[in-house]
């Protein structure tokens, strides 16, 4: 199956930086999704995005669909400690079939 | 989210004895799914459910079976338990399938000894 490639797969960060990750696949998604996961917890939908080159903004979380449509970034401003967690990114391979998941960017925030 | 529960939370179990989890909603959500977690790996998709007795396979599916016959209950079975099922299993619903996200449950971590 497809595959998301997640980059970077960890990050440490000072509180009130700002944080970008990205998410890039081998084909083209029409859906691009952003997921975040507490420890022990499953993970919560951030942002959903659904046309080429579309920015959405969540608080101080924004996303971009990438214009090739194989891939996607996220942006986190102004850190702080209850950012800390995985940030998945995931997409349906096509039309509403079940969601491809990246491994995942573990963010560390110290303060 | 209170719409979606997993049972149990924890457990412990030895190896070749089979095991069930157990995902209930009250969503009333026509699609569900189970995932497993695993370090270095991400979420992968083991089957999922799209109604009422219609089920498929995902990409993780050996050793795994799975049953709907209530729109809320959807019931993961490890047929003869092994060492590397041993993971954190999360059951997910969604309204109309992947491209609008899922709602994830929080999760059951599984160990087989």
């Amino acid at each position: 199956g497809q595959q998301l490639n997640q980059s970077p797969q960890s990050m440490f960060i000072q509180e009130g930086e700002d944080v970008s990750m990205n998410c890039t696949s081998s084909s083209i998604f029409n859906t691009w999704l952003w997921y975040k996961q507490d420890p022990g917890e499953g993970p919560v939908l951030l942002i959903a995005l659904y046309k080429a080159g579309e920015l959405t903004s969540n608080g101080r979380l924004t996303a971009q669909f990438g214009i090739t449509r194989k891939d996607s970034f996220l942006n986190i401003s102004a850190s702080i400690p209850s950012d800390v967690g995985i940030y998945f990114c995931a997409g349906p391979e096509s039309g509403n079939t079940p969601l491809v998941f990246g491994k995942g960017t573990r963010l560390s925030v110290i303060a | 989210d209170a719409g979606i529960t997993q049972s149990p939370r924890h457990k412990v179990t030895e190896t070749g004895t089979p095991v069930t989890l157990r995902c209930h909603q009250t969503e009333n959500h026509r699609y569900m799914y189970w995932y497993r977690q695993d370090p270095g790996h991400g979420l992968r998709l083991i089957h999922y459910s799209y109604g009422v007795k219609d089920t498929d396979k995902g990409e993780v599916s050996d050793g795994y079976s799975v049953s709907r016959s209530k729109t809320e209950d959807f019931l993961l079975t490890l047929e003869s338990a092994t060492s590397s099922q041993t993971s954190v299993y999360f059951c997910a619903i969604s309204v109309q399938g992947g491209n609008y996200g899922y709602t994830f449950g929080s999760g059951t971590r599984l160990t087989v000894v």
